[in-house]
């Protein structure tokens, strides 16, 4: 199994543009999430996923959305990047019948935007 | 969503235990504690969970409390590679959300 599979893993934006980080996990997990990890900081929840075609929002949702059509798929899309949106992005994944799943993340996305 | 309480950092020496604990006291009968640790510039990594009764991996082992009110991660003889930020967090199949909270920072001195 491959995980949790993020890309690209670096990335330099301008101010203004706009791109999707793509999440895939090969699991069968229906919970999946997007974190933002500023440096020296803790992980923000910004999008959560608890099944196909179901998304809500977490902590820090502004200038963030997501979709989820398929199970394995999670992609965030930043329209109109921000410096404040400099950071490294997770994503993360997990089977929860029971809370004894384990959560796995992927590798993570750094973006910069100048 | 239950709340924890970590200290913001603990030091060890190299080949030494560890205990880093966490309080949880507002934790549900259904909730599992989750440990996960963030090596430096790494994604989160999973390292243990349990419920009621200690639990022990080839990583680590988890001491539940009686109450369940807190739990203490023990890494019986740290290394180096062990420095890393540690997170406990309950999970539950009714939580939806996932939050972290700071965790504590291990620093481990050869």
């Amino acid at each position: 199994n491959a995980g949790v599979t993020q890309t690209p893993k670096f990335r330099i934006l301008k101010i203004g543009q706009s791109m999707t980080l793509q999440c895939t996990q090969d699991m069968n997990h229906n919970y999946m999430y997007w974190y933002r990890q500023d440096p020296g900081m803790g992980l923000k929840l910004i999008y959560y996923s608890v099944g196909a075609g179901i998304t809500d929002k977490g902590e820090v949702p502004n200038g963030y959305n997501v979709s989820r059509s398929t199970t394995e798929d999670f992609p965030l899309r930043l329209e109109l990047a921000a410096p404040s949106q400099t950071s490294v992005y997770f994503c993360a994944s997990v089977w929860t019948e029971s809370g004894a799943g384990e959560l796995f993340f992927g590798e993570g996305s750094r973006l910069t935007v100048l | 969503d239950a709340k924890t309480t970590q200290p913001n950092s603990m030091e060890s020496n190299e080949e030494e235990p560890v205990h880093l604990p966490c309080n949880h006291s507002t934790i549900s009968g259904t909730d599992y504690i989750h440990w996960y640790r963030q090596l430096p510039s790494q994604g989160p990594e999973y390292v243990i969970h349990g419920l009621t009764s200690n639990v022990n991996n080839r990583m680590a082992s988890l001491a539940i409390a009686e109450d369940r009110k807190s739990s203490t991660l023990i890494l019986h003889r740290a290394t180096l590679r062990d420095a890393a930020v540690y997170y406990c967090i309950p999970m539950n199949s009714g939580y939806s959300t996932l939050t972290f909270g700071k965790g504590t920072m291990l620093l481990v001195s050869p």
